[in-house]
């Protein structure tokens, strides 16, 4: 069974530019969530998708924004961005219950942005 | 609201010695948490997950976890350290409905021959 896939694998921008990060979850999964791990700051929490629809996001500025395809994919957008956006972005799948508190979260491999 | 403290950034033990890694929790109520673990350049993988259903969690490759409620601790553990273990480990929080998983800060594990 395939794993979470994320493209492109890594990815350059300048600043003030848009990148676009896409996810694949596991088949099966309707639940995808994005992270950011950034050097120094740790694994935060960016949004989350489920059925289609955007059903939470952490504390990061509307300029992170993403959506969710009828087929369960998703895509991050970064607009404007900025140097300190340069980090591993990583994209998680779980089942669709998100009401079940112990639905783990499969990850994929990252999308690693660098913003010059 | 749900947190996770891992009290050691960085440990380091030698082949075939006991491993202990710390994390304390806390929540206002039974939590859902987890350890994962992330080898250099890769992405994140599911250790072991602690559900309610007893205290002492097993998990892949020869780790184990213990939920200690009085001490709001779940510390992870293994008998023999192998080279192989070399990683950072996350102790993680489910943010309850919110959906969302919260990090520890990690702890980076080294393996000396």
């Amino acid at each position: 069974e395939a794993g979470v896939t994320q493209s492109p694998t890594h990815l350059i921008k300048t600043r003030g530019q848009q990148a676009t990060l896409r996810c694949s979850p596991i088949s099966g999964h309707t639940s995808v969530y994005w992270y950011q791990q950034a050097l120094g700051l740790g694994l935060q929490f960016l949004l989350w998708y489920d059925e289609g629809e955007e059903r939470n996001r952490g504390n990061f500025p509307p300029r992170f924004s993403g959506r969710q395809f009828p087929n369960y994919s998703s895509e991050l957008n970064v607009n404007a961005l900025e140097l300190e956006d340069s980090a591993l972005y990583l994209c998680a799948s779980s089942s669709s219950d998100y009401t079940s508190s112990y639905n783990e979260q499969f990850f994929g491999p990252g999308t690693r942005l660098t913003v010059l | 609201a749900q947190s996770v403290t891992q009290l050691d950034s960085h440990v380091s033990v030698s082949e075939g010695t006991p491993v202990l890694l710390r994390c304390n929790y806390s929540s206002s109520y039974s939590p859902s948490l987890f350890w994962y673990v992330q080898h250099p350049n890769k992405g994140l993988q599911l250790l072991l997950k602690y559900t309610s259903a007893a205290t002492l969690v097993k998990g892949i490759n020869g780790f184990e976890a213990e939920f200690k409620k009085s001490e709001t601790s779940f510390h992870l553990t293994k008998p023999s350290a192998h080279m192989s273990d070399a990683a950072e480990y996350f102790c993680v929080v489910r943010g309850g409905s919110q959906g969302n998983l919260i990090f520890g800060k990690g702890t980076k594990l080294s393996v000396k021959p």
